[in-house]
């Protein structure tokens, strides 16, 4: 049993290039979410997605973009990378019970050079 | 707009000492709170939760936090730090029941733990 795995770890980005975070759960569940974190800020929530199909935004959405096709899936997109882009990059996912908590990803950090 | 504050950025402590790191909330209804630890270098993991019932919560650890609905507060304590406590906390809160609710996170405070 995996958990939450995203891919890439690390990944250095020239602005204006587009990429894709990927992020896959094995636990079947329905709740997923994106989270970026800052020092200082703690994490953000960007978009999240109450099952597959479904997707709705966060606090700070501009600037990606999120599909979830399948329930194991959820990438997020970054359609023309910006420095205010340069962060680290978590994915959860929880069951559909409200009062269960994520599980977290080992996180992607992403620096858009 | 909903938030968390956690008052305390960053906190020094001596092995043995006791610790507590404040958590405030702004959202009047119903809520779930988290306590999560992030170690050097990993993800987030979860220490403690609170949904309903005896609002002294006990974690992993050693830790606990209070939930005190008046105060709109989740504090976590633990009597006697380790060296190995050294990490960054983070409080998050879940406003709303059902499965759409929000996990809106504090800005994180980072414990240094002296041997």
């Amino acid at each position: 049993n995996a958990g939450v795995t995203q891919t890439p770890k690390f990944q250095v980005l020239k602005t204006g290039q587009s990429m894709t975070l990927q992020c896959a759960q094995d636990m079947n569940h329905e709740y997923m979410s994106w989270y970026r974190q800052d020092p200082g800020m703690g994490l953000r929530l960007i978009h999240y997605s109450v099952g597959a199909g479904i997707t709705d935004q966060g606090e700070v959405p501009n600037g990606y973009n999120v599909s979830r096709s399948t329930t194991e899936d959820f990438p997020l997109r970054l359609l023309s990378a910006a420095p205010s882009q340069t962060s680290v990059y978590f994915c959860a996912s929880r069951t559909g019970q409200s009062a269960q908590p994520q599980h977290f990803g080992d996180g992607t950090r992403l620096s858009i050079l | 707009a909903q938030s968390v504050s956690q008052h305390n950025h960053h906190v020094i402590l001596s092995e043995a000492a006791s610790l507590e790191l404040g958590c405030n909330y702004s959202y009047g209804g119903t809520v779930n709170l988290f306590w999560y630890v992030q170690y050097p270098g990993q993800h987030l993991q979860l220490l403690l939760k609170y949904f309903s019932g005896d609002p002294l919560v006990k974690g992993i650890k050693g830790f606990e936090a209070e939930f005190i609905k008046s105060k709109f507060s989740f504090n976590l304590r633990k009597p006697s730090v380790q060296w190995s406590d050294t990490a960054e906390y983070f409080c998050a809160v879940k406003h709303g029941s059902g499965n759409t609710g929000k996990l809106i996170f504090g800005q994180g405070t980072t414990l240094q733990v002296k041997p």
